[in-house]
């Protein structure tokens, strides 16, 4: 069965950076591609890019462009997102998801709650 | 960007049914996603390509798409259905995927 297990919630200053984790099993990891979607407190999903685990190619939303970069560790079948620049208002629980070609996330991790606070 | 639209708010009495829409500027030329919600807990996809439906999900929930809409239904509606709901489609000429404003489904 497909799992995606995240790294545990972190607690950063802001203007600092961090590295959340996606571990992925269950599946032949780099025939699809992974998804981070981010939601803040009371706030609906914001997609932030993909990364396609077949070459490590990659696509950001523009709002996350220059601050954000997705890796991956086919050796641990692991996704990296790093968000630098830190801000209040990156405050979110942040999800990987599981996508290919399809165009659709079929599964999901279970969440990691990022706080940005002084 | 491509913006899709949701009413904020669907409230219904068990057993009957749900409707929530999901507007887009020619949506019907792209392939709408549906995910469920529960509080705490990761989305879940219960319809892809408009009307598909993934493997465990009820018969009771069921998709369409016509002119600028999308809609998911859900018949014979539990206390277990009530959800936030999100719509998603892949914006093909910017390579971005889109998520909905977001429906939450109350049950009475």
């Amino acid at each position: 069965q497909v799992h995606l297990v995240q790294s545990g919630a972190e607690v950063k200053k802001p203007g600092a950076s961090v590295k959340l984790s996606c571990k992925a099993s269950g599946y032949a990891f780099s025939s699809y591609h992974i998804h981070w979607v981010r939601q803040a407190p009371g706030h609906g999903l914001e997609w932030m890019g993909i990364i396609d685990l077949s070459g490590g190619t990659t696509v950001y939303a523009q709002t996350f462009r220059g601050r954000v970069t997705m890796t991956s560790d086919t050796s641990t079948s692991t996704v990296y997102v790093d968000l630098s620049s830190l801000r209040s208002e990156d405050t979110a629980v942040y999800y990987c998801a599981r996508g290919w070609d399809s165009r659709y996330l079929d599964y999901w991790g279970q969440g990691t709650l990022l706080t940005v606070s002084s | 960007s491509y913006v899709l639209t949701q009413p904020p708010s669907v409230s219904v009495a068990p057993g009957n049914t749900a409707i929530i829409t999901c507007g887009g500027n020619n949506i019907g030329n792209y392939g709408v996603h549906w995910y469920q919600q529960k509080p705490g807990q990761a989305p879940l996809l219960v319809m892809y390509y408009d009307s598909g439906r993934p493997s465990g999900i009820p018969e009771r929930f069921s998709g369409s798409k016509s002119g600028k809409t999308a809609t998911l239904t859900i018949s014979r509606v539990e206390a277990g259905d009530e959800a936030d709901y999100y719509c998603q489609v892949w914006e093909y000429s910017s390579d971005h995927y889109v998520f909905g404003t977001g429906t939450k489904v109350t049950v009475l």
